[in-house]
This record gives C-alpha cells, structure tokens and sequence, in this order.
C-alpha cells in the first residue's frame, strides 16, 4: 500500500500563474518531506524540503507547506515558467519508515509559454 | 566534483544474463540506495546501505543483490535477469540515512529482452 501519494499525474498550467502540487501520505511517523524535480533522461534533484516541526517553508518561487492533521503536504510554485515543467516528486522520511526516503509516483507539470 | 556517477548510461540485456550496474560517489556518503523508475510507479526502493559494510532490503528486492565493500561503491547485480527488470535505476546516496536530501545519479536504462 502507498504511504506516499500524488494524486494528480499531472498538472498543466499557463505560464505567470500559480503552479500546485499535492502529496498526502499515511504514515504518522513520518517527520521529514521533500520534494525532488525530475527532467528527462537526468536523476531527480532536491527541490525543497519541510520539517514536520513547522507547516511551511519557502525558497524563492518555490513554497511547501504542510498540513499535519490532514497528512497533506503541497508545493506552490509562483510564478510559474517554461523551465519548470518536470516530474515532481513528493517524498517522506521518519521512524516509520526506517528513515529510508519513500517517494510518490510522481506528477508530471508542464507549463506552457 | 562528479558527484554520483552511474555505469552503464544504457544496456540491452538477454533474458538470464547478468548484469552489474556500477554507482560511485566522490562525496563520502554514508548512505546509498539503489531505486528503479517504472513509467506510474515512480521511485520505488530496492536495496539500500547506510554504511560500508551493511546493506538492507527495500521494497521490490527480489531477483537483485547489493554489496558495500568501502564507502564510495555501492554496485546492483541482477543475477538472471527478467524481462520485468526492464527499467531506469537510479543511485542516489546521502549523509546519513533519513537526514537531508539525496543526491541522485543520471540513471541507467536497462531493457531486457
């Protein structure tokens, strides 16, 4: 059974405009969460990353933010552009999980000129 | 810096051959983790190490084996390989196991036929 699930396999949006990606996960003992961006034919590399002692992080465009009674954590991507279509995947860590990073599926965002 | 590098970057492959792929990082990680890529199954694990010397079962192990000889290696045999091997691995290593983020490398696609 998945702990960690994307939802949406993927999202389009125009360019400029908000960008929001979702990932909710069942495991209360997870504590860590990520986000990786994945191009095409590279390795996925770290994006953002959210301690379960706070419900949100920012860097530049990019903002996570986590809900721990719903286990919903989202990633909002402000302005959004060309360069950030890509797989996005969600991933979370804890003493549930042995600490080993468990990753969603995955949901692919374009954003279009 | 190089980082991860993986080896092969592709393989076609005869159904019950075996096959090594090759990971090494420059970076003295204590963790590494084999993941394979499966068009809407995302990152799935399946065999880590969180130091030299150890190695642990994932989620989908079955049919390939780990060694951690020293701290920069961290090779994935596939004894008789199956036409479900059929994917993209990636090797990812980290500081220690459930801290921080994983550095991933560029991935190898393996097809076996």
């Amino acid at each position: 059974d998945q702990q960690v699930k994307q939802n949406s396999p993927s999202l389009s949006v125009q360019e400029g405009r908000i960008s929001i990606l979702n990932c909710d996960y069942t495991n209360s003992m997870f504590d860590y969460f990520l986000w990786y961006k994945k191009y095409p034919a590279e390795g996925p590399t770290f994006l953002i990353s959210i301690s379960s002692i706070k419900d949100k992080n920012e860097d530049g465009r990019f903002t996570v933010f986590l809900n721990k009674s719903a286990k919903h954590l989202s990633l909002h991507i402000v302005p959004s552009q060309p360069g950030d279509s890509a797989v996005y995947f969600c991933a979370a860590s804890g003493a549930g999980g042995s600490y080993i990073p468990t990753f969603g599926r995955g949901t692919s965002l374009i954003v279009h000129p | 810096i190089a980082g991860i590098t993986q080896a092969p970057t592709s393989q076609i492959l005869a159904a019950g051959r075996r096959m090594t792929l090759r990971c090494t990082q420059d970076m003295r990680h204590n963790a590494m983790y084999w993941y394979r890529q499966d068009l809407g199954l995302g990152l799935r694990l399946i065999h880590y190490s969180n130091t030299a010397g150890t190695t642990g079962k994932g989620e989908v192990p079955d049919g390939y084996s780990v060694s951690r000889a020293n701290t920069d290696d961290f090779p994935l045999t596939l004894a008789s390989a199956v036409p479900s091997q059929t994917s993209v691995y990636f090797c990812a290593s980290g500081p220690q196991l459930g801290t921080g983020e994983l550095f991933f490398g560029e991935g190898s696609r393996l097809t076996v036929l």
